[in-house]
């Protein structure tokens, strides 16, 4: 059964601060995707990693992905406030289904 | 613009009323997800669907089935809410030959008194 495990569960960050966010996951997945929820909002797609190695950037966010470790991460450069929210990542099993990560909330402080 | 919408974005009920929670979606995808999100635990697939009358139970789904009577639409039902069913539903679609994001709806945040 595939689990996916984040850390840290909270970030509390200054603001033009760099940090990673961390995403175990644990059987063999073809494919990792990032989100970022806004407080009361619905699931906002960030990223997409198709393969080992796979990095992408999007502004002042930048995700990879390492197959071999299992291991995806999320590094947040120079953060500004605007990045406040909770960021998930979810692995794919081999019947279609995510499996997400239990979230880490991410607050950036002036 | 892509789109999945969600019939009501608060719902309050009664313990054992059936409840009904619609999910739409205009992408014509294949396959639509309900998941449950909890504080602590993220979100959990209750069920899923990859074409119309096909159903795949998820991680929780006691307590509750789904309908895909058209490829557009999935339906959750609550056939006797409970109060530890209260909580944040989030529908989401997805394209099953495509390796991009499944897209969510909105929401409906449920409260069962």
């Amino acid at each position: 059964e595939l689990k996916v495990e984040q850390n840290p569960l909270f970030l509390s960050m200054q603001e033009g601060k760099n940090y990673t966010i961390y995403c175990n996951y644990s059987t063999t997945s073809d494919r990792l995707y990032w989100y970022r929820q806004d407080p009361g909002k619905s699931l906002e797609s960030l990223f997409v990693l198709l393969s080992n190695g796979a990095v992408k950037q999007e502004g002042r966010l930048m995700a990879s992905l390492d197959t071999k470790a299992r291991l995806s991460t999320l590094h947040i450069t120079a953060a500004v406030h605007d990045l406040s929210a909770t960021y998930f990542c979810a692995a794919i099993s081999g019947n279609e289904k995510l499996t997400f990560g239990t979230g880490t909330r991410l607050t950036i402080i002036p | 613009d892509v789109k999945v919408t969600q019939s009501s974005r608060y719902l309050v009920k009664r313990t054992g009323e059936k409840v009904f929670l619609e999910c739409v979606q205009d992408m014509d995808h294949e396959n639509m997800f309900w998941y449950r999100q909890d504080p602590g635990l993220g979100l959990r697939l209750i069920y899923f669907s990859y074409d119309v009358k096909m159903k795949e139970k998820g991680d929780i789904p006691e307590g509750y089935s789904v309908s895909r009577e058209k490829k557009e639409r999935f339906s959750l039902i609550l056939e006797s809410a409970s109060t530890n069913q209260t909580s944040m539903y989030l529908c989401a679609s997805w394209d099953r030959d495509g390796y991009n994001e499944q897209f969510f709806g909105p929401g409906t945040r449920l409260t069962v008194l």
